[in-house]
């Protein structure tokens, strides 16, 4: 069975750091192109950072560029997304998706989410 | 920067053809993904590159693309059919999703 697991959110300050993870067991991680997508609270899908299979591909969303930092440990089966400087806009679920082959193919499974908020 | 429009709300009689659309820029070029998110929980997969359906995905969800929109349709729509579904494309560089459309099944 397939499951994907984020975990890491937290309350922080504005300001602060908190790193995410995702566990993935029941697919071949170590061929799969990982994404963190975000959801703000009553909002939609925002795409934030991707990286291929090797790490040698990786993009960030304007929102957070400078400021996050996506990684893989392919031995572990887990991808991560290290947040620095947070700001109140990045309140929100925290999704870790796998993409079905690359980006333009779609992203399923999901993870069940992590939320993340940040309020003084 | 690339952006995919969707109707904030559709209205579906149950048994009825439901139709949700997703505008872009030549759109028919690229490949479209659609997502089903029911409250509470995270987006599944329903539709991938265009017309595909992930194994699992009930044959009344069905996908087209061309020109500049792209449509998501469920035929005999069902009341667990009721959710927000998300249009989903990539730009070359961003992946990029449109606004949400939720589907109201009266």
């Amino acid at each position: 069975q397939v499951q994907l697991v984020e975990s890491g959110g937290d309350s922080v300050k504005p300001g602060g750091s908190l790193r995410l993870s995702c566990t993935v067991a029941g697919l071949t991680f170590g061929d799969s192109y990982m994404s963190w997508i975000r959801q703000a609270p009553g909002k939609g899908l925002e795409c934030i950072s991707y990286i291929n299979d090797v790490g040698t591909t990786i993009f960030y969303a304007d929102s957070v560029k400078g400021r996050f930092t996506i990684s893989r440990d392919n031995a572990k089966k887990s991808l991560f997304l290290h947040m620095d400087s947070l700001r109140v806009e990045d309140t929100g679920v925290y999704y870790c998706a796998r993409a079905v082959w690359n980006w333009n193919t779609g992203f399923g499974p999901w993870g069940q989410g992590t939320l993340v908020t940040v309020s003084s | 920067s690339y952006a995919l429009i969707q109707p904030p709300s559709v209205s579906v009689s149950p048994g009825q053809t439901a139709s949700i659309t997703c505008s872009g820029d030549k759109l028919g070029d690229k490949f479209v993904s659609w997502y089903q998110q029911k409250a509470g929980q995270s987006p599944a997969l329903v539709i991938y590159q265009d017309t595909r359906r992930p194994s699992g995905i009930p044959e009344r969800f069905s996908g087209s693309n061309t020109g500049n929109t792209a449509t998501l349709t469920i035929s005999g729509t069902q009341a667990m059919d009721e959710a927000d579904y998300y249009c989903q494309a990539w730009d070359g560089t961003a992946v990029v999703f449109g606004g949400g459309t939720k589907l109201t099944v009266l």
